[in-house]
């Protein structure tokens, strides 16, 4: 399968640890994007890579989050001390510059 | 920032028949404007797009209107099938200026009745 992976793609933990989630992009993209989507909603936008340099970064992006791509390839996105509103599907995206943006299956992350 | 509305939030047509799903944006500078599909528990998948440049693109039975004046963009499905069915997002993105995230709607979910 050359698309976007994720892992996991499903997640549970305990209110107040930290989780950390993958994402693999198609190989010749140079984009990568964070997505955050609840039941009911559109994705809404976290944070965009290219390459190795993260160049926007939304104001959903609490100090919780980080994301890195440390070789602008695969991309990691972590919360910590995670909370009961954090439940969402997280997904990743890549493109091209200036092209479509594929998306990954997702990480279900559900916080108890 | 963007604000991007969409409606309907349910649409039900019967089979063969046409569906419209429309939105509206607040960013003049908003320049690429795609529209994904959703699957029950799948990943969105674009299914056409168009740029600010260009006021009507067609693909089969998928056609996507743009009027940059109004600040509103449609979808429009043709001789729609059971497959059709899903959840439509629209979304706008507002490139150059180091930005590059789509901000989306929130979603039709567009039913095909037998």
């Amino acid at each position: 399968d050359t698309g976007v992976s994720q892992d996991p793609r499903h997640k549970i933990t305990k209110r107040g640890q930290n989780v950390t989630f993958r994402c693999d992009p198609i190989s010749e993209h140079n984009r990568l994007y964070w997505y955050r989507q609840t039941l009911g909603q559109g994705p809404e936008f976290l944070t965009y890579f290219q390459n190795e340099a993260q160049l926007e970064k939304s104001r959903l992006l609490s100090d919780r989050f980080s994301a890195e791509r440390p070789k602008g390839s695969f991309s990691t996105l972590e919360i910590q001390r995670t909370e009961q509103g954090d439940s969402a599907m997280y997904l990743c995206a890549s493109s091209l510059i200036g092209g479509e943006q594929f998306f990954g299956p997702g990480t279900r992350l559900t916080v108890l | 920032g963007e604000n991007v509305e969409q409606h309907p939030s349910t649409l039900s047509v019967q089979e063969g028949d046409s569906a419209v799903i429309k939105c509206t944006y607040s960013d003049s500078a908003s320049n690429y404007f795609p529209w994904y599909k959703q699957e029950l528990g799948k990943r969105p998948q674009l299914i056409i797009d168009i740029r600010s440049n260009v006021g009507e693109k067609k693909d089969q039975r998928i056609a996507v209107t743009l009027n940059k004046t109004a600040k509103h963009f449609s979808l429009h499905i043709t001789e729609t099938q059971p497959e059709d069915s899903a959840v439509y997002f629209c979304a706008v993105r507002v490139s150059g200026r180091g930005a590059d995230g789509l901000t989306f709607g929130k979603g039709t979910h567009l039913i095909i009745q037998p």
